[in-house]
């Protein structure tokens, strides 16, 4: 059956460090992949889409990685900070019957401290 | 713009209530979902739509009910509540995603149920 992995420890690192949180999955061909981010208490919210003729996308101090082959992708935060502190999904998406369907991963804490 | 907007945000039945989870949005968006997120798990499809009139399951969608007459509304209905749906409620809006479009989506802000 289809799988997707994250880290289900919280990631601690210090402010201005490098966040890097890990998304693998099996049995699945992904046409996309997107990063989620949600707070607690609140829905996610949208932050980047990777398809998968693409190996890297940036948006300001994001960077996400999507490797078809491993069957992984790479989340980065760079020099992070501690409003970055949350939770972090992945989802893939594929299409079924010309529409998208996604599934989530069960997501991954980030704390970032002063 | 309000986005997703949900109802109520909270709520507490006992084993055997039904009730109805209230989901809109004003971005006019085809596609519609529901979502159910437990601790340790990921968020799991219960039911979504494509369009006023076109619905369908998703991964758990025993329990409950959804109708889709606007554009705007996707209700879900809890048939006869279980302690087993105990649970975060998510509705989630996008627009329809093919080749090329951008298939984000936009989420609401929960709707937490507890089932005595």
């Amino acid at each position: 059956s289809q799988k997707i992995e994250q880290n289900s420890e919280a990631l601690n690192i210090q402010e201005g460090k490098t966040a890097t949180l890990t998304c693998n999955y099996t049995n699945y061909s992904p046409a996309y992949l997107q990063w989620y981010r949600q707070d607690p208490g609140r829905g996610p919210v949208f932050l980047l889409l990777i398809r998968e003729n693409e190996k890297e996308k940036r948006k300001e101090r994001l960077k996400v990685t999507f490797d078809t082959t491993l069957k992984q992708s790479l989340f980065h935060i760079t020099a992070s900070q501690p409003a970055d502190s949350a939770t972090y999904l992945c989802a893939l998406v594929g299409f079924s019957g010309g529409y998208n369907k996604l599934i989530f991963g069960a997501g991954t804490r980030l704390a970032v401290h002063p | 713009n309000a986005g997703v907007t949900q109802t109520p945000k909270f709520q507490v039945l006992k084993t055997g209530q039904s009730m109805t989870l209230q989901c809109a949005q004003d971005m006019n968006h085809e596609y519609m979902s529901w979502y159910r997120q437990d601790p340790g798990m990921g968020l799991r499809l219960i039911h979504y739509s494509v369009g006023a009139g076109i619905t369908d399951q998703g991964e758990v969608p025993n329990g409950y009910n959804v109708s889709r007459s606007t554009t705007e509304d996707f209700p879900l209905r809890l048939l006869s509540a279980a302690p087993s749906q105990t649970s975060v409620y998510f509705c989630a809006s996008s627009s329809v995603g093919t080749s090329g479009r951008r298939v984000e989506q936009f989420f609401g802000p929960g709707t937490r149920l507890t089932v005595l």
